[in-house]
Parts: C-alpha cells; structure tokens; sequence
C-alpha cells in the first residue's frame, strides 16, 4: 500500500517568508509525528498528534512553528517568518499507537 | 539534554565482518528501543525493535541486544554488506517522555567496504 506522503520535496524560501509542509499518513494510521533533521543533527521532535487527543507540541522551537491535522488524517506543518535556522529535512511519520513509526521522505527545507 | 547518544559518527567494515552499532541513553524510564536506517534522500526506514523485558532480538542478519543496567544497546550486522552502508538511528520510548514520543539519537553513518 502507499506509504507516507510528503509535499514538496524541496522547498526554497527567503527569509521571513512563511511556508506550509504537508503530510499525507498512511490509511487508518492514528498517530502522526512531525521531525526535522538539521546538517548533522539527530531527530529533532516536534509536534504528536493521536486521534482526536490534544496534540503534544511540546518539541515546536518556537511560536511561528505551527501544525494541524485535518480530519485524523493530512497534516500541515507551517513555518512563519522563516530564519536561516529553520532550514533542515522535516519529516512526518505515521503509526499505529505503540507500533514503530513510518516514515516519508522529507521535505528539505531551505531559507535564503 | 541528549537522552539518547550514538558517540560515533561513522563506521567502517570491510564487507562480509560483523558491524556493530551502539547506543547508549540515560533515562531508566524508557522502556522500548528501535533502530532505523536511513539512506540519502530517504526517510529512515524501521529495523528492529526490542521491549526492555527481553535483552536480545534477532532478525535475520541483524541483532539489538540491550544492557538495562549498562542502559546501553547495540546492533550486529552478519555478515555486513554493502548495500547495509546507510545512516543508521537508535531511538527510545517510555516513561516520562510517554510511550508514544520517540527519542532519537544523532545516528552514526555505516560504510561496509566491497
């Protein structure tokens, strides 16, 4: 079956601008988890979000970080007034609860 | 504070040896571990998990076996391959982080030599 969607692969933006990331999980996959991955970093968590629970968004960096989740199912991860510090690959996974995560394949994130 | 830390960056092995990639994590509260492989341009992919009840767990090539005391685990690769060099993360889970959220570490980059 299909796995997890992300979109857009890459993303170049200029500085202050804000941007969306999308993630499409995998079908009846409750839980979603957004990541990112700076140059040379580990996983960085962000934000968790299980079924219709608040979503945990104790990892977000700062206040112009923001995610929502649609329906149970698309997310979308928004940046605003985006810092060169921001750039990284952020990466959504989705699971069943307790089960390991799966991942997509990023998006690369780049401020000028 | 990094809860979960892979102290090398990178590794080597000639093809066909064994690999072995450690991991070591601090919080005793954690209760459930999972390595990932990670290739360019790829989200990581999952490996292999182990439950703290058990101390080992084998598929195939690859090993975990947790120290609960030394709060340490590693992963075996027999025999390395070259299509096993990736980028490879342990992760954590349990206890005051809650069993949902995933503690990563920084990864270490395998490189199996043909």
């Amino acid at each position: 079956g299909a796995g997890v969607s992300q979109s857009p692969s890459n993303k170049v933006t200029e500085k202050g601008k804000d941007v969306e990331l999308r993630c499409d999980p995998i079908s009846g996959h409750t839980a979603l988890y957004w990541y990112r991955q700076s140059l040379g970093q580990g996983l960085e968590f962000l934000i968790y979000f299980q079924g219709n629970s608040a979503p945990d968004k104790s990892g977000l960096p700062s206040d112009r970080f923001s995610a929502e989740r649609t329906g149970g199912s698309v997310s979308t991860l928004t940046i605003q007034r985006t810092q060169q510090e921001d750039s990284a690959v952020y990466l959504c996974a989705s699971s069943r609860p307790g089960a390991p995560l799966h991942f997509g394949n990023g998006t690369r994130l780049t401020v000028t | 504070d990094q809860q979960v830390k892979q102290n090398s960056p990178s590794l080597s092995v000639q093809e066909g040896r064994i690999s072995i990639l450690n991991c070591d994590y601090t919080n005793s509260m954690f209760d459930y571990f999972l390595w990932y492989k990670k290739y360019p341009a790829e989200g990581p992919t999952f490996l292999i998990s182990i439950s703290s009840i058990k101390d080992k767990n084998e598929d195939g090539r690859f090993t975990v076996f947790l120290n609960k005391s030394a709060k340490h685990l590693s992963l075996h690769i027999v025999p390395s391959q070259p299509g096993d060099s990736a980028v490879y993360f342990c992760a954590a889970s349990g206890g005051t982080s809650g069993t949902y959220k995933y503690i990563f570490g920084t990864g270490t980059r395998l490189k199996v030599l043909a």
